[in-house]
């Protein structure tokens, strides 16, 4: 069965970086897209970003341009996202999701990723 | 970007009654190329949000028939027929006829 299995919990300094790695499984990986997700404890859903399995391409939500990377590796089905100049309020739960007709069809389990000196 | 706005922003059900919620959007999703994207999730307590429905009307993948989703343009809702204990969660409207955005999620649980 389709699966995204989310890398473990982070805890960050402000001004660092955070990567978080979506592995996943039971699928054919470049034929979809990855979305990126984050919930603030207590708060709604967030879209961060997409990237193409396929070729790569990229769309960012306009609060995230130049302070997100998203990328793939092909040869583990792997997605990855680095959010960087980490601040307090980057404090959430961050999920990927598979993307089919534009839809988060499949989401994995979520990495909580706390930012606090 | 498009703003979602749900309401109402909870609710509470009597098992085996009906729900339904709103979702109107700031602008039309439908695209040029005939669809309207438009979805709505269900996260239920300390999960990942689920996939209920894509494209205004169509069930995802093993989601039971007592939810539908309807409406157009810029007006939505989605109904439970019959209210059951595990519907309990959060539900989201999603739009990504441009870049996504969600709404801000209605709380539904039973009384």
């Amino acid at each position: 069965q389709v699966q995204l299995v989310q890398s473990g919990a982070e805890v960050k300094k402000p001004g660092a970086s955070v990567k978080v790695s979506c592995r996943t499984s039971g699928y054919s990986f470049r034929n979809y897209g990855i979305s990126w997700v984050r919930q603030a404890p207590g708060q709604g859903l967030e879209w961060m970003g997409w990237i193409s399995a396929y070729n790569g391409n990229t769309n960012f939500a306009q609060k995230f341009q130049g302070r997100v990377t998203m990328t793939t590796d092909t040869s583990t089905s792997t997605a990855y996202m680095e959010l960087r100049s980490l601040r307090s309020d980057d404090t959430a739960v961050y999920y990927c999701a598979r993307v089919t007709r534009r839809a988060c069809d499949i989401w994995g389990q979520g990495t909580m990723v706390t930012v606090s000196s | 970007d498009i703003v979602m706005t749900q309401t109402p922003l909870s609710l509470s059900v009597t098992p085996g009654q009906p729900a339904s919620i709103s979702c109107k959007s700031s602008q039309s999703l439908l695209h040029s190329d005939g669809k309207t994207y438009l979805y709505w999730y269900l996260q239920k307590p300390g999960q990942p949000p689920q996939l209920l429905i894509y494209e205004v009307s169509n069930r995802f993948s093993g989601v039971p028939d007592r939810f539908s989703g309807s409406g157009s343009g810029t007006d939505f809702t989605l109904k439970i027929s019959r209210v059951e204990a595990e519907d309990v969660g959060v539900y989201y409207c999603m739009q990504s006829i441009q870049l996504p955005t969600f709404g801000q999620g209605t709380r539904l649980e039973i009384k």
